[in-house]
């Protein structure tokens, strides 16, 4: 049971590049989330899904895209890459109605210089 | 909007000894979940335990407890014993139990080391 996994782990951009984080779920959960860990900070949530076809911003959404076409997967899409996106982004998912709890990808460490 | 407060960047506490992390948070929600995260230098999120807001008893998981006061909106966590092994940032979140709304909130953490 893979849970949460996402790709890739680290990455270096150049100011200006875009790039899409990937995120797939095998455990059939309806709502997805990008959050973003700043250094020394909590998370932030970028956007979030409840479903397939169904998308909406969090707290700082403001450079990011998404879609979501299937269940298992919510990639997130960062257009024209700023040295403000260097950051940890994590990926989760959730079955809110059973347990509450998000479980979450192990992260993936993005650096725009 | 629902906040979460962790009023305390960092803490340290001796080995085998007991520890108690801080969190508030505001809502005016009745029904509701509230976690402890714990994130170990890997960087992944580890849920260490977790509190339904309707229940009364304050939720336990081996040498994690909770002291869950709901009307002062307060949820801190008890670690006893400390293991080396519990050196991490600690998060506190929120979530409102269902609706489009229902994401996890979470407080800026706070860095717990262990002395030997």
């Amino acid at each position: 049971n893979a849970g949460v996994t996402q790709t890739p782990k680290f990455r270096i951009l150049k100011i200006g590049q875009s790039m899409t984080l990937q995120c797939t779920q095998d455990m059939n959960h309806n709502y997805m989330y990008w959050y973003r860990q700043d250094p020394g900070m909590g998370l932030k949530l970028i956007y979030y899904s409840v479903g397939a076809g169904i998308t909406d911003k969090g707290e700082v959404p403001n450079g990011y895209n998404v879609s979501r076409s299937t269940t298992e997967d919510f990639p997130l899409r960062l257009e024209l890459a700023a040295p403000s996106q260097t950051s940890v982004y994590f990926c989760a998912s959730s079955y809110p109605e059973v347990t509450g709890e998000l479980f979450f990808g192990e992260g993936s460490r993005l650096t725009v210089l | 909007a629902q906040t979460v407060t962790q009023s305390q960047p960092e803490m340290s506490v001796q080995e085998a000894e007991t520890v108690t992390l801080s969190c508030t948070y505001d809502t005016s929600e009745s029904d509701y979940y509230l976690f402890w995260y714990k994130q170990p230098p890997s960087r992944q999120m580890i849920l260490v335990i977790r509190q339904e807001a309707y229940k009364q008893q304050n939720a336990t998981e081996n040498r994690f407890s909770v002291n869950f006061q709901k009307a002062a909106k307060s949820f801190s966590l008890k670690i006893s014993d400390s293991q080396l092994g519990d050196a991490a940032m600690y998060f506190c979140a929120y979530r409102t139990y269902t609706g489009a709304n229902s994401k996890l909130t979470f407080g800026k953490g706070i860095t717990l080391s262990v002395r030997p």
